[in-house]
């Protein structure tokens, strides 16, 4: 069971430069979010989306599109990339609602390192 | 408002002995779940605690044990018996059911763990 899958590991851009950053989940969850982290300052929500075709905004959204066709990927774009998007990006999914669900805690991909240069 | 604090940027506790880690939050949803995350210096993210705020009692899991004080809307990690591998950042969570259930986190406080 591979979870969720954040791609690349790495990656350098350079300022004006355009990426998107792949996240995709094989746990059928319809929660999935876009978190960054920056050093003291946690993990500050991007962008989330509740299921396919629904997508909002989190705390930090300026600079950053997502999408959601499919339950399984939600992919970041970044259209022009600049120095203060350098942080690491992580994805994460978790079944919606409650009842079972209420202490099902967010699954994380490994995180991807970005600079912007 | 910030909706998770943790006061602590870091902390050093010996090893086998126990440690707090603050945490307090900010909601006004009545149904809400409270998570501890472990992060070491490989980057992951580690799920550890959860409390719920229906719940009666404090949350335990193995050496972790969360200290869910609602009425000072506080959610503290204590670690008993802390081992060198504990050494990682630890990041308090929340999440409103009834905004979207969105997670939303503290900045965390990195524990360092001497022999």
């Amino acid at each position: 069971n591979a979870g969720v899958t954040q791609t690349p590991k790495f990656q350098v851009l350079k300022t004006g430069q355009s990426m998107t950053l792949q996240c995709a989940q094989d746990m059928n969850h319809e929660y999935m979010s876009w978190y960054r982290q920056d050093p003291g300052m946690g993990l500050r929500l991007i962008h989330y989306s509740v299921g396919a075709g629904i997508t909002d905004q989190g705390e930090v959204p300026n600079g950053y599109n997502v999408s959601r066709s499919t339950t399984e990927d939600f992919p970041l774009r970044l259209l022009s990339a600049a120095p203060s998007q350098t942080s690491v990006y992580f994805c994460a999914s978790r079944p919606m609602g409650g009842g079972e669900y209420m202490n099902t805690e967010a699954f994380f991909g490994q995180g991807t390192r970005l600079t912007v240069v | 408002a910030q909706k998770i604090t943790q006061t602590q940027p870091g902390m050093f506790v010996q090893e086998k002995e126990a440690v707090t880690l603050d945490c307090t939050y900010d909601t006004s949803d009545p149904s809400y779940g409270l998570f501890w995350y472990k992060q070491p210096s490989s980057g992951e993210m580690i799920f550890l605690i959860y409390q719920g705020s229906y719940d009666q009692q404090n949350a335990t899991e193995g050496r972790y044990s969360l200290n869910f004080q609602k009425a000072r809307k506080s959610a503290n990690l204590v670690i008993s018996a802390s081992q060198l591998g504990d050494s990682a950042m630890y990041f308090c969570a929340m999440r409103e059911v009834y905004n979207f259930n969105k997670f939303y986190f503290g900045s965390g406080t990195k524990l360092n763990v001497k022999p």
